[in-house]
């Protein structure tokens, strides 16, 4: 079956941790997202790329990294310098770069900092 | 820069009764819009979308949605609830240059039985 698979589902990490969590997708979808959602305000915008070799930040990029080195591939990085990073992220793709096509979701990873 | 409006954080509706979630929208230029619904824990999963043509759009699970141009809004709506469609339901809308996808803060449906 086609899809996005983002894992791990559940995170737990300490302050002052690097994290990193993975986005798979297997649509052959050239653009790739970065959501974080937080209760009460929807989703903002972390990082898109929508070609091998290149991402651009979105709204809320600082305290985060990404790569695209495939194109079934976008992992996250949470970084320490990332003030508040206990979320639910998730991870969505799309048909034919940024134009018209709807946006495909993974089932989300949420992570907390203890 | 595009943004979305969903002015109730709650809409609470009785089993079969018909619903509507409101959504506003401003963009430069025409519109593509999304409507989106979310169960807890889960990934976002798509219902429908307006991008030309027809002002009513039909989707999934018997939703559809109004594209009112001179009211910017996108309003969705079911003629009959269920309590299964009790979710969030989040309006997204881009602009026709290809800008990522700008949602609202989402709508929490409760139907009640």
């Amino acid at each position: 079956d086609g899809g996005i698979t983002q894992s791990p589902k559940y995170l737990f990490r300490k302050e002052g941790q690097n994290v990193t969590l993975s986005c798979e997708q297997n649509l052959n979808h050239d653009a790739m997202y970065w959501y974080r959602q937080d209760p009460g305000q929807g989703l903002r915008l972390i990082y898109y790329s929508q070609i091998v070799n290149d991402f651009q930040k979105g709204d809320i990029a600082e305290g985060y990294s990404v790569s695209r080195e495939k194109k079934e591939s976008f992992p996250l990085t949470v970084t320490s310098a990332q003030k508040n990073p206990t979320a639910f992220y998730l991870c969505a793709s799309s048909i034919g770069g940024l134009r018209g096509g709807e946006l495909f979701f993974g089932e989300g990873s949420r992570l907390t900092v203890l | 820069a595009q943004s979305v409006a969903q002015p109730e954080d709650q809409v609470n509706v009785a089993e079969g009764n018909p619903l509507t979630v409101k959504c506003t929208y401003s963009v430069s230029g025409n519109p593509y819009l999304f409507w989106y619904v979310q169960y807890p824990n889960r990934g976002l999963q798509f219902l429908l979308k307006y991008i030309t043509g027809d002002n009513l759009v039909k989707g999934s699970y018997g939703f559809e949605a109004e594209f009112n141009k001179s009211q910017t809004s996108f309003h969705l709506k079911k003629p009959s609830a269920l309590v299964s469609d009790s979710a969030l339901y989040f309006c997204a809308v881009r602009d026709a240059q290809g800008t990522p996808l700008v949602f609202g803060k989402g709508t929490r449906l409760s139907v009640i039985a």
